[in-house]
């Protein structure tokens, strides 16, 4: 099955700061690379999203980029705000299942 | 409703007891998954439902798991004879169809005493 790693497992930025958070996976059949945003106490919500198609996607502050050769997708916080320390996984899917990263705890610091 | 809801969000049991845990997700998603999340982990893959088919359960960690979808809608987990290392959150996330955006719920707290 696929194996998704993701690091770091922390990071601490200052406020106005970039974030990058790396995951790799091992199988190349996956298509689908989700990244999720869990704050304390409720459940993840989906913050960006990459089909196997494409090599980067921006959303306002948010970016992900995927290199499928290499099997790494990548998310970038510019400009970062406390608003925006959470947990954040992604993860990797070829269809009917969903193989999640063990999640990056974000402390950005005022 | 809007989103997908979970029930109870916090639930308490003895070791040894049965508890049910209740998933609604939203109207007209095909996929239903179940995930459990322990304290500053990541998040463990259970069983997923899609449409009238059978359900995958390779992640169901023991027989005292258990979990079933009335009418492609409301689904429950039943965990039987609950041990302590059960204690976690359990995390439910619907899809219009397969392979699309998770829609998660709260997640309900579980902890065995």
């Amino acid at each position: 099955g696929e194996n998704v790693e993701q690091h770091p497992s922390t990071l601490s930025v200052q406020e106005g700061d970039s974030a990058v958070i790396k995951c790799t996976y091992s199988d190349s059949a996956s298509n689908y690379f989700p990244w999720y945003k869990q704050e304390l106490g409720k459940g993840p919500q989906l913050i960006i999203d990459i089909r196997s198609n494409v090599g980067e996607k921006k959303d306002q502050r948010i970016a992900v980029t995927l290199n499928k050769t290499a099997k790494h997708f990548s998310l970038h916080i510019t400009e970062t705000q406390p608003e925006d320390s959470a947990v954040y996984f992604c993860a990797a899917s070829m269809g009917n299942q969903f193989y999640f990263g063990t999640g990056t705890s974000l402390t950005v610091i005022p | 409703g809007a989103g997908v809801s979970q029930s109870p969000s916090n639930k308490v049991t003895e070791k040894g007891k049965d508890v049910e845990l209740r998933c609604d997700p939203i109207s007209g998603h095909t996929a239903l998954y179940w995930y459990r999340q322990s304290l500053g982990q990541g998040l463990e893959f259970l069983i997923y439902f899609q449409g009238n088919s059978a359900p995958d359960k390779s992640g169901l960690p023991s027989d005292r798991f258990s979990a079933e979808r009335t009418g492609g809608s409301v689904s429950t987990l039943t965990i039987q004879r609950t041990q302590q290392e059960d204690s976690a959150v359990y995390l439910c996330a619907s899809h219009q169809t397969r392979n699309t955006e998770a829609f998660f719920g709260q997640g309900t707290r579980l902890t065995v005493v």
